[in-house]
This record gives C-alpha cells, sequence and structure tokens, in this order.
C-alpha cells in the first residue's frame, strides 16, 4: 500500500500563476481533504471531498478550487498566486466512517 | 466551533530525560483528539487518537496522552526520549460522529539534545 501520495513535491510559480496539485488517497479511502500550512504554524483546512462534491470548506478564497475524480483522487488549484500563498499543501484521505486521516509527504509551493 | 492551544511552542530536553508536551481545547460539542508528528520535510503521522473509553491512551514510539475532560486537556508525555524524537508535534481536535475537518494547534518544537 503505497499510502497517500502527493505530485509533485516541490515547485516554484510567479505571483499571478496558477497551479495545480495532485493527490492519490490510500487504497480503501473515499475522502480527501486539503490543507495548508505555512512555515511555522499547523495545517489550516482548505476543504474536503467525497464522492466527487466538495462537502466542507475552510476559510480560503474562491481563488482555492478543487476536483475529485471517480477514482477518489484530487486536485488543488489555485489561481491568481499571491506571495502568501507560498506554503507546504497537505492532502489528507479517510475512509467510511474512518477516524482516522492519513497524510502525504506534502507539496512545497514557492511563489515569487 | 474548537479550537487548539498548544501550550510550548519549542521543548528542549536532553536525551533519556522525560518529556510533556502540553495541549488544550475549546470545543461546545463532544471532540476526538489526535496527536500528529512532523519530521522534517515530511508529512503528517499520527501518534495517537482519543475517541472514548480509557482516558490514557498509548501510541506509537512509547508516547502516551491523557485525555482530561474537566481541564479540557490532551498533554503528550513520553517517559524517556531519544535523539531521533526531534520533531515538530501538533495537537487536534475533530467533531466526534461525523466527516469533519481537523482543528490544528500551531504546534510544538521538541528538540532533543544529546
Amino acid at each position: 500500500d503505497a499510502g497517500v501520495t502527493q505530485s509533485p513535491t516541490h515547485l516554484i510559480k510567479t505571483r499571478g500563476q496558477q497551479v495545480t496539485l495532485r493527490c492519490s488517497p490510500k487504497s480503501g479511502h473515499d475522502t480527501v481533504s486539503w490543507y495548508q500550512q505555512a512555515l511555522g504554524q499547523g495545517p489550516q483546512f482548505i476543504f474536503q471531498y467525497y464522492e466527487e462534491e466538495e462537502r466542507q470548506r475552510g476559510n480560503f478564497p474562491d481563488r482555492f478550487s478543487g476536483h475529485q475524480f471517480p477514482n477518489y483522487s484530487s486536485e488543488l488549484n489555485v489561481n491568481a498566486l499571491l506571495l502568501g500563498d507560498s506554503a507546504l499543501y497537505l492532502c489528507a484521505s479517510s475512509g467510511t466512517g474512518g477516524t482516522e486521516a492519513f497524510f502525504g509527504q506534502g507539496t512545497r509551493l514557492t511563489v515569487v | 466551533a474548537q479550537s487548539v492551544t498548544q501550550l510550548d511552542s519549542q521543548v528542549p530536553v536532553f536525551e533519556e530525560a522525560p518529556v510533556e508536551l502540553r495541549c488544550n481545547y475549546s470545543s461546545s460539542v463532544s471532540v476526538y483528539l489526535f496527536w500528529y508528528v512532523q519530521y522534517p520535510n515530511q508529512g503528517l503521522q499520527l501518534l495517537l487518537k482519543y475517541l472514548s473509553g480509557s482516558t490514557l491512551v498509548k501510541g506509537i514510539n512509547g508516547f502516551e496522552a491523557e485525555f482530561n475532560k474537566s481541564q479540557t486537556s490532551f498533554h503528550l508525555r513520553k517517559p524517556s526520549v531519544h535523539i531521533s524524537d526531534t520533531a515538530e508535534y501538533f495537537c487536534a481536535v475533530i467533531k466526534s460522529g461525523g466527516y469533519n475537518k481537523l482543528i490544528f494547534g500551531a504546534g510544538t518544537r521538541l528538540a532533543v539534545h544529546p
């Protein structure tokens, strides 16, 4: 079992550009959540996907959007990048009725 | 709404000494409680969780935590730390009974010195 996998591991983007991050959940998991972890802070919830629908959303602007595919994998899209979007983006998956979230290694996004 | 306060941003300790990382939470509803560890340039790994039952929970790598409802605390302890325990530790809560978001504290940096 490969666990939760995220790609890419690192990327650098210019202010104003758009970025797409990808996540494959742990085998058997159907729920994917995305978190933003700024340097020196705890992760902040962005949104959660289940059955290809956004089920919950945190306090993030509409520039942050996502998608879940029929195979439960997910994408996080961020438009009009700002310097403040620089962070580690973490994907977590969980199963139906599960109480534990499994995290991927994260994608380190640097906006210059 | 729920919130988590980790009372120490950094905890330095010598190898083989005991350690306690403190976590207080606030919630008007029942919650589940978690401790995660993050090694440099890595994601989060679950150390232990409290869902219900015994208030003393044991996790991986010799860590344990005690849930105290009256003090709304969930402190993490280890009787003897190793250099390899140096990492960032996060306390988190989630509303019990459904699919909910994790609310994390700001983290505690544990630095184990030889």
